[in-house]
């Protein structure tokens, strides 16, 4: 299996564009999480999934960001418009139970 | 409601010395016990994990965590540091199967040589 997929693993892009990443977890897994890791803020979760179905968007900061899952092989974080303050890595991991995380190896996002 | 606690933010250890990492966790049921390593510029690698059975854990590159449910602690070892254990180690905790795993806020393990 090639694990989980992120894409791009660096994006720049300027304040107030809209930024797109992507994730396509490991096939059978039933669950998708999005993290953001700062160095001021360690991991943080946004978001996360089961049978793509958001359960718990408690994490996203603000209504700037939002994350979709149309089927079980896709999921996208999209932020607009875009802030400095989101420069962050931005992880995707999956799961099937309680065998614990796999993650992907994560977009770094600058904006300037 | 699940936590944890990771004590030290940074530890150094001598190249072929002891590596202990701290972690003591809260949970109201019977947790699952992860540790993951991230290496710079990478994603979390799971390490080693403690769902049920035997409380002593063996996982990759000769690493070991023992369950202490009296203690409430999760904390991993290494006999022998070398030079390519230095990373960030994170332990986390969740209560059930298709929950979010809760994370520490990691220990960046420093190796001297």
């Amino acid at each position: 299996d090639a694990g989980v997929i992120q894409s791009p693993r660096h994006e720049v892009t300027e304040m107030g564009q809209e930024v797109t990443l992507r994730c396509k977890p490991i096939s059978g897994h039933n669950s998708l999480f999005w993290y953001r890791q700062t160095m001021m803020r360690g991991l943080e979760l946004l978001i996360y999934f089961n049978n793509n179905v958001p359960i718990d968007d408690s994490g996203m900061p603000e209504d700037r960001f939002s994350a979709k899952m149309p089927n079980a092989s896709f999921s996208t974080l999209k932020i607009q418009p875009s802030e400095p303050r989101d420069s962050a890595v931005y992880f995707c991991a999956s799961t099937q139970g309680a065998g614990g995380y796999t993650f992907g190896s994560g977009t770094r996002l600058t904006v300037v | 409601a699940q936590s944890v606690t990771q004590l030290g933010s940074h530890v150094s250890v001598s190249e072929g010395a002891l590596v202990l990492l701290r972690c003591n966790y809260s949970s109201s049921v019977p947790p699952y016990l992860f540790w993951y390593v991230q290496y710079p510029n990478q994603g979390l690698q799971l390490l080693l994990k403690y769902t049920t059975g035997a409380t002593l854990v063996k996982g990759i590159n000769g690493f070991e965590a023992e369950f202490k449910k009296s203690e409430t602690s999760f904390h991993l070892t290494k006999p022998s540091a070398h030079m390519s254990d230095a990373a960030e180690y994170f332990c986390a905790v969740t209560a059930n199967r298709d929950d979010k795993i809760i994370f520490g806020k990691g220990t960046r393990l420093h190796i001297l040589p």
